[in-house]
């Protein structure tokens, strides 16, 4: 099977603008979550998607938001960026019916100037 | 609310040696437990795991234990090879939170030759 994909790798934006992540997970899974990583702050949750629905949701500014699609890739957005959204973005899918891992995609780093 | 913590933030140990890594958590409903690894730039990647049933899973150099009285675990790897530096993160699995998963702030570990 093929593993997670985020698109894109890497990316450079200026505050205030917006930006689209995205994230195809591994075929058959139905969650899809996004973490924020940055330097010592390990892995920060985001928000959670199962079957196009928000499930779970972390403690991030509504500037972070995200979405599901029906064949299960998600986006997520950040609108107005700050220098402090500057991290590496990772998404991570399952099959989220159970306690099952999760397995990561490479993720995006995010750099804003 | 960090509710699960890895109080060391980094180990260095030699090669061929035993690496001990530590995981507490604070929330009783956590029923299954992960470890990953995670090497820069890249997305971190499932190592194994327990589930609350058990004491103790093992799988290959890796060993996972579990004091569910003491609400702490550890992963043990021996012995330590130079492939195995990199940054170890302890998650927690919630299923009253639809198993979402809570992350530590991670272990960098160091193998020297």
């Amino acid at each position: 099977k093929a593993g997670v994909t985020q698109t894109p790798r890497y990316l450079i934006k200026t505050r205030g603008q917006q930006v689209t992540l995205s994230c195809s997970p591994i075929s058959g899974h139905r969650s899809v979550s996004w973490y924020q990583q940055t330097p010592g702050q390990g892995l920060q949750f985001l928000f959670e998607y199962f079957s196009e629905t928000q499930r779970n949701k972390g403690n991030f500014p509504g500037r972070f938001s995200g979405r599901q699609f029906s064949n299960s890739r998600s986006e997520m957005n950040v609108s107005t960026l700050e220098l402090g959204d500057s991290a590496l973005y990772l998404c991570a899918s399952s099959p989220g019916t159970g306690p099952y891992e999760q397995y990561f995609g490479p993720g995006t780093r995010l750099t804003v100037t | 609310d960090q509710q699960v913590k890895q109080n060391s933030p980094s180990l260095s140990v030699q090669e061929g040696r035993i690496s001990i890594l530590n995981c507490d958590y604070t929330n009783s409903m956590f029923d299954y437990f992960l470890w990953y690894k995670k090497y820069p730039a890249e997305g971190p990647t499932f190592l194994i795991s327990i589930s609350s049933i058990k004491d103790k899973n093992e799988d290959g150099r890796f060993t996972v234990f579990l004091n569910k009285s003491a609400k702490h675990l550890s992963l043990h790897i021996v012995p330590s090879q130079p492939g195995d530096s990199a940054v170890y993160f302890c998650a927690a699995s919630d299923p009253g939170g639809d198993y979402k998963l809570s992350f530590g702030a991670g272990t960098t570990v160091t193998v020297r030759a």
